[in-house]
């Protein structure tokens, strides 16, 4: 079946650089895509998300960067902090036709380091 | 306020028992969700409800089974628990599937052991 998958499970940086998060999905029908951020014992977040008519999309601190072409989605963390310690999910929803239904990645943990 | 409220936040149980978790949204959305985390922190739909009517089944034992009384709340009963059914489960809710956004908010999660 398709899928959503991340590149790298686990991200250590450094207090005040910026983050690079990947995600590849492979249902070329995906038509809105979301980045959510865990945690530890909290529900997901929601931090940004991106239209497929859209290629990038700017929020507080962070960027998501779409590439239909090669079917990647790329969340960016300037000037990373610690209280972005946590686990980082893309997920893909195929449209209102999969009845919103959202297909999540296996998630990547960001690590800060002080 | 709490957006997404689910109870209980913590669930242990034996297993063969049956058990009920609720969640309750008071954004005012028309489509709720049940997710399930497992151990390695996967997140897969279970469940959606739009408007009291069930739109997402997913593959799911029917020894689950959601029930939503009015559209602000759905709950998700678990008969006969097995060692396996031990997860997370996530509620979220959203505008419904045409509204246009679709982004959806989740509760604080229900941790589920079954020993």
């Amino acid at each position: 079946g398709e899928s959503v998958g991340l590149h790298l499970p686990t991200l250590s940086v450094q207090e005040g650089d910026n983050s690079i998060i990947n995600c590849a999905y492979s249902n070329s029908a995906s038509d809105y895509f979301i980045w959510y951020k865990q945690e530890s014992g909290k529900g997901p977040q929601f931090i940004i998300d991106i239209r497929s008519n859209m290629d990038k999309r700017q929020g507080q601190r962070v960027t998501v960067l779409l590439n239909k072409t090669v079917k990647h989605l790329s969340l960016q963390i300037a000037a990373t902090q610690p209280g972005d310690s946590a686990v980082y999910f893309c997920a893909e929803n195929e449209g209102t036709g999969g009845g919103n239904k959202l297909t999540f990645g296996t998630g990547t943990q960001l690590k800060v380091e002080l | 306020d709490t957006a997404v409220s689910q109870t209980p936040k913590y669930l242990v149980t034996q297993m063969g028992n049956d058990k009920s978790i609720k969640c309750e949204q008071n954004l005012g959305h028309d489509t709720m969700y049940w997710y399930k985390q497992d151990s390695k922190k996967f997140l897969k739909i279970m469940f959606s409800y739009n408007n009291k009517e069930l739109i997402i089944n997913e593959t799911v034992p029917n020894r689950f089974s959601p029930k939503s009384p009015d559209k602000a709340h759905l709950n998700l009963h678990i008969n006969s628990l097995e060692l396996g059914d031990s997860a997370v489960y996530f509620c979220a809710s959203s505008l419904r599937p045409t509204s246009g956004s679709e982004t959806q908010y989740f509760g604080p999660g229900t941790r589920l052991l079954v020993l």
